[in-house]
């Protein structure tokens, strides 16, 4: 089973615009993060976001958490064509203290230059 | 520090077949996953080590499917027969130290094809 569901599943942007991804999640979390995935390759730990956070920034980064309407959204600025992956949220069950992460089922971003 | 490392990238075996991934970790990760990632989809964990020790392979068919991590380092998964529906990027992951949701480091993965 899926605990997050990111939107949209596809995104088609041009280079130096920003992308906005959101991720949605059915149960309480401790945290919630964020990985890219280039084609043909394993996936990348880009921001850990805690369930007390409400926003927090890594380079062209922002990530923020709405645990209220458990959601999150990730912004990439000013994008670049090597931006272009798919992107996934991923969740450890709330009562779960053992490292287990539940993808969604990720978003797909193409940066045109 | 060396990532991750899997082997091979890539197989392609006609159903029926046996065939097995292997796995080794970033050295003192003390956890191992295995994931299989369908096309489209996010992964799914399969089963996870701690050390050598299988905590929770709850997702795994173990009708078809058998893991082992001995000396707590280096992994296999297997598939013994393997069916179309197999089919997809089998994914190695660790971290280090355990605990609730840290950071997991992927393999590039491999990718079966069953025909």
């Amino acid at each position: 089973s899926q605990q997050g569901e990111e939107d949209p599943q596809a995104l088609s942007i041009q280079e130096g615009e920003n992308a906005t991804m959101n991720c949605s999640y059915k149960t309480s979390i401790n945290n919630l993060q964020w990985y890219r995935q280039n084609s043909g390759r394993g996936l990348v730990h880009l921001i850990l976001i805690r369930s007390n956070e409400r926003e927090k920034h890594s380079g062209r980064l922002r990530v923020t958490l709405d645990t209220s309407k458990k959601s999150s959204s990730l912004l990439i600025t000013a994008s670049r064509a090597a931006d272009t992956a798919s992107y996934f949220c991923a969740t450890p069950p709330r009562r779960s203290n053992t490292g287990k992460l539940i993808f969604g089922q990720g978003t797909t971003l193409q940066v045109k230059p | 520090e060396a990532g991750v490392v899997q082997s091979p990238r890539y197989k392609i075996i006609e159903k029926k077949q046996p065939v097995a991934f292997w796995c080794n970790p970033i050295s003192g990760h003390n956890t191992l996953y295995w994931y299989r990632q369908n096309l489209g989809q996010g992964p799914e964990l399969l089963i996870r080590y701690e050390n050598e020790e299988a905590v929770d392979d709850s997702q795994l068919p173990k009708d078809r499917f058998s893991a082992e991590r001995l000396k707590g380092v280096d992994s296999t998964l297997k598939i013994q027969p393997a069916e179309l529906g197999d089919s997809a990027v089998y994914l190695c992951a660790s971290s280090s130290p355990p605990g609730a949701g840290d950071t997991q480091y992927f393999g590039p993965g491999t990718r079966l094809t069953v025909l």
